[in-house]
């Protein structure tokens, strides 16, 4: 069954350094996503992607996030100048391209980021 | 405000049904949706109802009210594998699916 996968599973940086998460949706996915999960708290959207640019983001997902899709398969999550409340998993997730509103979203396995 | 409540922590025993309830206030309804969700992993999808009633699916259902802004879970025949996070949401219109903080179910023998 075809999966999402991301890259690395476990990133540690330090405090103002900037990270990049990347993931590889589903091939025929067409609306991607990012989620983070603070450990012990709900998962929590930051932004979804569809036809080459953002269609929805979070409070969250202020000018410190960027998105982008560099090429036909990769889908990538640019934090700069991490800070301490950054350390969580972040979740890639793709949804199939027809009728959008009832796919269910396709997780990849995440990325731990640790912030020092 | 959006807002989805289910409770925080439920104990079941092999074999038994379990029913886990959840509420949504949310600016928009475009499905709700049931993952699952083990510790350290990822959510993995289980169920999706947009229009009201039971959706059944092996040993999981799920049903939905909308007027009520309620669903529930109803696991069957539980089995120690069950033991995960179970997690209610709802896609609201547009793009964005918000989840609520997860019911962490604990099978016992």
């Amino acid at each position: 069954e075809p999966e999402v996968t991301q890259t690395p599973s476990h990133q540690v940086t330090q405090m103002g350094q900037e990270v990049i998460l990347r993931c590889v949706p589903i091939s025929n996915h067409l609306y991607f996503y990012w989620y983070r999960q603070i450990l012990g708290q709900k998962v929590e959207f930051l932004v979804s992607f569809y036809n080459n640019e953002i269609s929805e983001k979070s409070e969250i997902f202020d000018d410190q996030f960027s998105v982008e899709r560099p090429d036909g398969s990769n889908f990538t999550l640019k934090i700069r100048s991490t800070k301490l409340e950054d350390s969580a998993m972040y979740f890639c997730a793709s949804s199939e391209p027809q009728d959008a509103y009832n796919s269910p979203l396709h997780f990849g396995n995440g990325t731990r980021l640790t912030v020092t | 405000g959006q807002n989805i409540d289910q409770p925080t922590e439920m104990t079941a025993t092999e074999g038994a049904i379990v029913q886990i309830n959840c509420t949504y206030q949310t600016s928009g309804f475009n499905g709700l949706f049931w993952y699952q969700q083990h510790a350290g992993e990822a959510p993995t999808f289980l169920s999706y109802n947009v229009l009201d009633g039971l959706e059944e699916k092996g040993r999981f259902s799920s049903f939905l009210s909308r007027s009520k802004g309620y669903s529930y879970l109803l696991l069957k025949e539980l089995q120690m594998k069950d033991s995960a996070s179970y997690l209610c949401a709802v896609k609201t219109g547009g793009f964005k699916t918000i989840f609520g903080a997860g019911t962490r179910l604990f099978v016992k023998a």
